[in-house]
């Protein structure tokens, strides 16, 4: 079982900051199958980047994905108010899929 | 518009049973794997089990193995979760999410989820 390890735990920024968050995983990560979810305080995750690097629909462009292999980045450009929740990765490139145990981004 | 709605949450004691339903709509139901996920309060998020799309195929996590049973009725688009012999630990907010064609996929659709709380 691959397991990913996010860092940091939390990460403490103003509003207009730029977030870097790392998500590392146990081993390779086949085929960059590594997904990114943000979830809201009282709502269901909400799948942000796939592939390592597409962006859903309708997500905005402030949100990238980056990586490979073990190693993995979601950065957010200019942080705005309601980016100051939690996220987790995902891997799905080999079973069992498995999480990373999220970072929370809060307002420093 | 694509949609999963949890139903059959509630208080229960230990050792108690409970069954969980989600409905789903928006999508060929029956062309997905489905999962059920969980998230104990102020935790992290828990895989709990998955079904393929013919019922052929079937996971549980080892906190739940033995105790808990998934299943699926494709001409209904519901997908059920049977939870038997539950403990306080599996108190949690319980998910049901919209798997790919594949067994292992990202995870596009969540449905809002139904609170199970286990306690004397």
């Amino acid at each position: 079982e691959i397991v990913l390890t996010q860092s940091p735990g939390t990460l403490s920024l103003s509003p207009g900051e730029r977030a870097t968050l790392s998500c590392r995983a146990s081993q390779s990560v086949s085929g960059s199958n590594l997904a990114w979810y943000q979830q809201k305080p009282g709502q269901a995750p909400r799948l942000l980047i796939y592939g390592a690097s597409t962006r859903v629909t309708g997500i905005p462009d402030r949100f990238s994905g980056s990586g490979s292999g073990t190693d993995f980045t979601l950065t957010i450009s200019r942080l705005e108010p309601e980016d100051f929740v939690v996220y987790y990765c995902q891997q799905y490139g080999s079973s069992p899929q498995t999480f990373g145990q999220g970072t929370e981004v809060e307002i420093k | 518009e694509v949609q999963l709605v949890e139903s059959g949450g509630g208080v229960v004691q230990p050792g108690r049973s409970l069954r969980l339903s989600c409905v789903a709509s928006g999508f060929t139901f029956d062309d997905h794997a489905m999962h059920w996920f969980r998230q104990a309060p102020g935790k992290g998020l828990e895989w709990v089990s998955r079904i393929n799309w013919n019922s052929g195929r079937i996971d549980y996590a080892d906190s739940v193995r033995g105790r808990f049973t998934v299943s699926r009725d494709n001409a209904k688009n519901s997908l059920y979760l049977q939870m038997n012999s539950l403990r306080e630990d599996d108190t949690a907010l319980y998910y049901c999410v919209k798997g790919g064609v594949a067994l292992v996929s990202f995870f596009d659709y969540w449905g809002q989820g139904t609170l199970v709380i286990v306690s004397s």
